[in-house]
């Protein structure tokens, strides 16, 4: 399974936008990049998906360069309640839709008034 | 919509005790995937299940069983509880037909071991 990094914690203001990047330089061919979102004691929540190029979707956008080395959770206009903390994860998408994922250390973002 | 169902929300048990949690995932959501979260820590997986049968296992512990029935719903099983048991278990669930469709998590069952 590729391993990801991705920074500890960054802080932002409200109406910010904010860019949280993540390593994954073993990436596989099959491998899906998958960004949660996770607030205490609730189950991580989906928020984007992609393999390569540019994902957006109504509330993030997933931009992944070529080599998928890394890959960027841009958050448009955040606020308060976008306090939580982010996970990156790489896994292959079976046929069967099946995918194990693998939690590494997310990054804690808060944002302030 | 609909989403991942898991019940109790909250349980707490004596060490040596054995728990049931149940989870009931989205409709005609057929793979269902249970994780750990200890306190300050990252999820874990545990194992999952795909159509009723085991498909992966991860870090789950000897003295923990799970299944997956004819409705879909699964029920993780806990046997001899020790204090290090006490966490947070999620469930997910997704769609072998949609291969695009990710994990949805339920906001799990928070078991406390005494």
């Amino acid at each position: 399974l590729a391993k990801t990094t991705q920074p500890i914690s960054m802080d932002s203001y409200e109406g910010q936008e904010v860019n949280i990047t993540c390593s994954h330089n073993n990436i596989a061919t099959n491998d899906y990049i998958t960004w949660y979102q996770q607030f205490p004691s609730q189950g991580p929540r989906f928020i984007i998906q992609g393999y390569k190029t540019k994902v957006t979707n109504e509330v993030a956008s997933l931009f992944i360069p070529a080599d998928r080395k890394s890959s960027t959770l841009s958050l448009p206009r955040v606020s308060l309640s976008d306090t939580a903390v982010y996970y990156c994860l790489v896994a292959p998408v079976m046929n069967s839709g099946y995918s194990t994922l693998t939690f590494g250390k997310g990054t804690m973002l808060l944002v302030s008034p | 919509a609909a989403g991942v169902i898991q019940s109790p929300r909250h349980l707490i048990k004596e060490k040596r005790e054995t728990a049931t949690l149940k989870c009931y995932p989205i409709p005609r959501h057929d793979t269902v995937y249970w994780y750990q979260q200890g306190p300050g820590q990252d999820p874990q997986f545990l194992i999952s299940f795909y159509e009723k049968m085991q498909s992966d296992k991860g870090s789950i512990p000897d003295r923990f069983s799970a299944q997956q029935f004819s409705d879909y719903h699964s029920e993780l099983n806990m046997s001899s509880l020790e204090l290090g048991d006490s966490a947070l278990y999620f469930c997910a669930s997704s769609p072998s037909d949609r291969p695009d469709q990710p994990q949805h998590f339920g906001d799990g069952t928070r078991l406390s071991i005494l």
